[in-house]
């Protein structure tokens, strides 16, 4: 399997409050990615990263935030977090862009 | 933009053969992937096609016609570990960004 670790798997906390997610991998692969999954809407692109400090938005990335200071970390943060983003969120690596992507086994995160 | 249609549901038999099939609508195509998702689990890669034709890996086949924006999924010799749901995905524009279905839960029964 991949290397790929995301943390915290679980947490839950409070609407207005920020919150970071971490996507490590040990692959040296240059591409990542931030998917959410939400019932009836699949995984959606939140935002991908093509190398350091390289990022770009995805299909839902209003609200979130994205940086990659080192190959191997791509953190997800959540500026001022509101009960729609209550979601699943998953991490995936690519080694050029192409297939396939590879996943992290995901964070459920809980707004209230 | 890109979308991708998929049944919700599929059920089958143990030992059967199933076919789970993709339409899309695409500004620009890259081909076509499929994952599988057991319940809590993450999703893993499956097949990809990037010319018309079908892929064969084991018992799980992919197919893939441009001219008609269209593709499936068999599963053969069906077992209960596959029921699963599974997604047909797309990569967008440059190639790194995936758009997926909304996917197929696939529920095999004895």
């Amino acid at each position: 399997d991949a290397g790929i670790t995301q943390s915290p798997r679980h947490k839950v906390t409070e609407t207005g409050t920020p919150v970071t997610l971490r996507c490590h991998q040990t692959e040296n692969h240059r591409y990542m990615y931030w998917y959410r999954q939400d019932p009836g809407h699949g995984l959606r692109l939140i935002h991908y990263s093509y190398g350091v400090k390289d990022t770009d938005k995805g299909e839902v990335s209003d609200g979130y935030s994205v940086s990659r200071s080192k190959t191997e970390d791509f953190l997800l943060t959540l500026e001022s977090a509101t009960s729609s983003q209550t979601s699943v969120y998953f991490c995936a690596i690519s080694e050029d862009g192409n297939q396939p992507q590879h996943f992290g086994d995901g964070t459920r995160l809980s707004i209230l | 933009g890109q979308s991708l249609e998929q049944p919700s549901e599929v059920t089958a038999v143990e030992g059967a053969i199933v076919q789970i099939n993709c339409t899309y609508q695409t500004s620009g195509f890259y081909g076509l992937s499929w994952y599988q998702q057991h319940d809590g689990g993450a999703p893993t890669f499956l097949s990809y096609n990037a010319l018309d034709g079908l892929e064969e890996t084991g018992r799980f086949s992919s197919f893939l016609s441009r001219s008609d924006s269209y593709g499936y999924l068999l599963l053969q010799e069906l077992q209960m570990k596959d029921s699963a749901s599974y997604f047909c995905a797309s990569p967008t524009g440059t190639a790194s960004k995936l758009t997926f279905g909304t996917g197929t839960r696939l529920q095999v029964t004895l």
